[in-house]
């Protein structure tokens, strides 16, 4: 299964709300993660099963979809959520990871 | 608590072999599947290798069968990545990973450079 991720990068303001798109090609039901990765850091779980936040992620995360097609989304973009963001799924193995969307502030 | 400690990377030649360990605690290891996962010098993710809880089940990337191989001991709550004939390519952060989904934990990873 190949995972592509858009956009490769996103500029955006404090305050904006931010969508990045995961799409599998082909379907994979809900099994989906979505990882924040901080520069020389250990990525973290945001998201699993495509729609539940991972214990102790701000409510500002969501996660949306199913099947092949997938968001995740923060709705006021902060200061400290500058990362590399990566879906994965795991409905069959290989669990791919898809490119990886990067994000700064404008 | 959940904890992931890997160890063994380091500078190795082209053509020369390291075993990574991970040591796991905090959990009933033997219920769960691992991976690893390794990261390159400013790029993606990448699964290397996957195998089920209780060993049945064992997945290699194209990009390593062959080179490298992935095993674990139940009884030393410990898994364990066989790496040979290293390329420069294979130089990375190996991250050893528990399962996927709501139960994944990642260790800090160990560092590989594989150079001359």
């Amino acid at each position: 299964i190949q995972m592509a991720q858009s956009p490769s990068s996103l500029s955006a303001s404090v305050g904006d709300r931010v969508t990045i798109t995961c799409q599998a090609s082909q379907d994979i039901n809900k099994y989906l993660n979505w990882y924040q990765q901080k520069p020389g850091k250990v990525p973290k779980l945001l998201i699993y099963d495509a729609s539940n936040l991972a214990t102790g992620v701000p409510s500002r995360f969501s996660g949306g979809g199913y099947g092949t097609e997938f968001t995740l989304s923060i709705s006021s973009l902060q200061p400290e959520d500058i990362a590399t963001y990566y879906c994965q799924h795991y409905d069959h193995l290989p669990y791919d990871f898809g490119p990886g969307t990067k994000l700064d502030i404008k | 608590e959940v904890q992931l400690v890997e160890s063994g990377g380091g500078l190795v030649q082209p053509g020369g072999s390291l075993r990574l360990s991970c040591a796991a605690s905090g959990f009933t290891f033997s219920t769960f599947s691992m991976n690893w996962v390794r990261q390159a010098p400013g790029m993606g993710l990448e699964l290397v290798a996957y195998i089920s809880s209780s060993g049945a089940t064992i997945y290699h990337a194209d990009s390593v069968k062959g080179r490298f191989t992935i095993s674990r001991d139940n009884a030393k709550n410990s898994l364990y990545l066989q790496m040979k004939s290293l390329r420069a390519e294979d130089t990375a952060v190996y991250y050893c990973v528990r399962d996927y989904g709501i139960n994944s934990r990642w260790g800090q990873g160990t560092l590989v450079t594989v150079s001359s």
